[in-house]
């Protein structure tokens, strides 16, 4: 069935530094993604989306990387703050339907 | 986007007794999903609440044990009966806010505790 995957469940990083994110998927037909942010005791909070139809897009201090030749998505964060410490998840969407979402990473920023 | 009220925030309920949980968004939507998160986990899909038909459930859910309403376009409630503490979890809505630079926006969230 379709799944999304992550490939590291933690990742630390120094204030400042640059994170990237990691999220494999399964379902080619995808064709819509989104990265979601969640903190402790709260509903994820939408982050950036991209569609299938670009491979970059970039936000405030966050960049979305898709790679549909080997299905893999990616999340960059720029200039690591403490509130980026949170747990983080890709999903993936086909045809406005289900999200998928992926195991989540849990990102600690240290200062 | 939209905003998505949920209650209660959290419960401690006794094993086989049954929660409902009611979610209410500040404008009309086509369909609404519910989600669990168990301790430490991502977010499962349970049903889609479409108002006016059945809600559509996924593999692994049944209606018997997660009973949905959708009476109108700005709100839905999940029920789940015959909590067993394998049903600690966080319950959340969702709903497609239908536009790009948004995507599905959730609720806070439903933290259940069966003991």
């Amino acid at each position: 069935g379709e799944s999304v995957g992550l490939h590291l469940p933690t990742l630390s990083v120094q204030e400042g530094d640059n994170s990237i994110i990691n999220c494999a998927y399964s379902n080619s037909a995808s064709d819509y993604f989104i990265w979601y942010k969640q903190e402790s005791g709260k509903g994820p909070q939408f982050i950036i989306d991209i569609r299938s139809n670009m491979d970059k897009r970039q936000g405030q201090r966050v960049t979305v990387l898709l790679n549909k030749t080997v299905k893999h998505l990616s999340l960059q964060i720029a200039a690591t703050q403490p509130g980026d410490s949170a747990v983080y998840f890709c999903a993936e969407n086909e045809r406005a339907q289900k999200l998928v979402f992926g195991q989540g990473t849990r990102l600690t920023i240290n200062p | 986007s939209a905003v998505i009220s949920q209650k209660p925030s959290r419960d401690i309920c006794q094993r086989g007794t049954s929660l409902t949980i009611q979610c209410q968004v500040d404008s009309q939507v086509t369909m609404m999903f519910w989600y669990r998160q168990q301790p430490g986990q991502s977010l499962t899909l349970i049903a889609t609440a479409n108002q006016g038909s059945e809600a559509t459930y996924e593999s692994g859910f049944v209606i018997d044990k997660f009973p949905i309403s959708r009476p109108n376009l700005t709100f839905s409630t999940l029920t789940v009966s015959n909590m067993s503490p394998e049903d600690s979890s966080i319950y959340l809505c969702s709903v497609d806010t239908g536009g790009y630079n948004y995507g599905y926006t959730f609720g806070s969230g439903t933290r259940l505790t069966v003991v």
